[in-house]
């Protein structure tokens, strides 16, 4: 059973360009959870998410930041007009239920952004 | 404002003997408690959880300890192994009653504990 599953690994952009995570959550699980890791920080959750719905995004900038979960294909977050300041780490989690306390969250390896 | 603390940045322990992680939390609503360790260029991986009506919870060589009154766990590994060496965070979730949710983890910062051969 494949684990959560970020692409790209590592995605550079230049100061006003878009950027596109994308995470497939594990097989079976249909909650998924998007953190973000600044340098030197903990993860900070922005949205959760499921099949086709935001349940919870206040932890999401107002402005330039933006997710989906389509009813086909993976989780997408989408940055636009990226700054210095949205380089960081992302991690996708996925789990079966919305309760941590009977099913954990599964992490992905993250996407490694950088602005230049 | 930071509400899950973890004041040690590093910690650095001789294999074989016992490491022990600390973290603090400031919000009462916090309920649910949970470490998660993480390599270099991989994702946070579970590693135990506690809930806060025990006071401790094991398995195998981890043991995660809650004092309520005092807003503080802490994470025992015992003997420490070299492949212990890694990034653990503290996170916790807030209470919930049954028929809700409680998904939103906040994380501390991090400690990275090296164990020496």
């Amino acid at each position: 059973n494949a684990g959560v599953m970020q692409n790209p690994r590592h995605l550079v952009r230049r100061r006003g360009q878009e950027a596109r995570l994308r995470c497939s959550p594990m097989k079976g699980h249909s909650h998924v959870y998007w953190y973000r890791q600044l340098p030197e920080e903990g993860l900070k959750f922005m949205v959760y998410l499921q099949k086709e719905n935001i349940i919870d995004e206040s932890g999401m900038p107002k402005e330039r930041f933006s997710a989906e979960f389509p009813k086909e294909g993976p989780s997408i977050l989408r940055i636009q007009q990226v700054v210095r300041g949205d380089s960081a780490a992302y991690f996708c989690a996925s789990s079966l239920s919305d309760r941590v306390n009977t099913d954990t969250q599964y992490f992905g390896p993250g996407t490694r952004l950088t602005v230049l | 404002d930071q509400q899950v603390k973890q004041n040690s940045p590093s910690l650095s322990v001789q294999e074989g003997r016992i490491s022990i992680l600390n973290c603090d939390y400031t919000n009462s609503m916090f309920d649910y408690f949970l470490w998660y360790k993480k390599y270099p260029a991989e994702g946070p991986t579970f590693l135990i959880s506690i809930s806060s009506i025990k006071d401790k919870n094991e398995d195998g060589r981890f043991t995660v300890f809650l004092n309520k009154s005092a807003k503080h766990l802490s994470l025992h590994i015992v003997p420490s192994q070299p492949g212990d060496s890694a990034v653990y965070f503290c996170a916790a979730s807030p209470f919930v009653n049954s028929g809700g949710s409680n998904y939103k983890l906040t994380f501390g910062k991090g400690t990275l504990l090296t164990v020496n051969p």
